[in-house]
């Protein structure tokens, strides 16, 4: 049962423009969330995280909003610059319950210079 | 600062062996987890470590076990090896456990053969 879903696989964006990777959980226990970022070759570096009471954090060209009653949340980055090319990964737990972290699949976000 | 450590990069393995993988975290984070991650799958949690004492723990199978020591350093340990725990096992590290951003390792490519 996949709790965080990424229901796009990959994603392509011209330099410039503005990517949204989208992100759904099912568990309602969920009250924080992060995205992370994957090159080849390395592991997963955090990016940007929301907690439930808020609806949007900002981070430089990283925007996260938080949907709590559709269970959905969103990275945008504006502009995308092709150094942005990489995997990015939507993780969720219950933070108020010291619960494990659950990832979910990884989109692969292309930035077309 | 320097980040956090997973030692061996690669290994290649037989099945019916076993395997003992290295990670360092980072200087003062006392919280270490192991993520498996495979293609299509993402990163899948394997347990979490705070103070010595393993905190959560996901649905893999016993063979895999781990451990912390005082110096917040931790193995993870597989035995009897299977063909499907090929895979990229990760490390991440963080100053609290359940929860919150988490620095990843490079990871440690496992082969079994």
């Amino acid at each position: 049962d996949q709790q965080v879903k990424q229901n796009s696989p990959s994603l392509s964006v011209q330099e410039g423009r503005i990517s949204i990777l989208n992100c759904d959980y099912t568990n309602s226990m969920f009250d924080y969330f992060l995205w992370y970022k994957k090159y080849p070759a390395e592991g997963p570096t955090f990016l940007i995280s929301i907690s439930s009471i808020k609806d949007k954090n900002e981070d430089g060209r990283f925007t996260v909003f938080l949907n709590k009653s559709a269970k959905h949340l969103s990275l945008h980055i504006v502009p995308s610059q092709p150094g942005d090319s990489a995997v990015y990964f939507c993780a969720a737990n219950s933070k108020t319950s010291y619960d494990k972290v659950i990832f979910g699949p990884g989109t692969s976000l292309s930035v077309i210079p | 600062k320097a980040g956090v450590t997973q030692t061996p990069r690669y290994l290649i393995k037989t099945r019916g062996q076993q395997v003992t993988l290295s990670c360092s975290p980072i200087s003062g984070h006392r919280s270490v987890s192991w993520y498996q991650q495979t293609p299509g799958q993402g990163l899948q949690f394997l347990f979490e470590y705070f103070s010595e004492t393993q905190r959560n723990k996901g649905n893999f199978p016993g063979r895999f076990s781990g451990r912390q020591f005082s110096n917040s350093r931790s193995e993870m340990n597989v035995s009897t090896l299977e063909l499907g725990d090929s895979a990229l096992y990760l490390c991440a590290s963080s100053l609290e456990w359940g929860g919150g951003a988490q620095y990843f390792g490079p990871g440690t490519r496992l082969l079994v053969l």
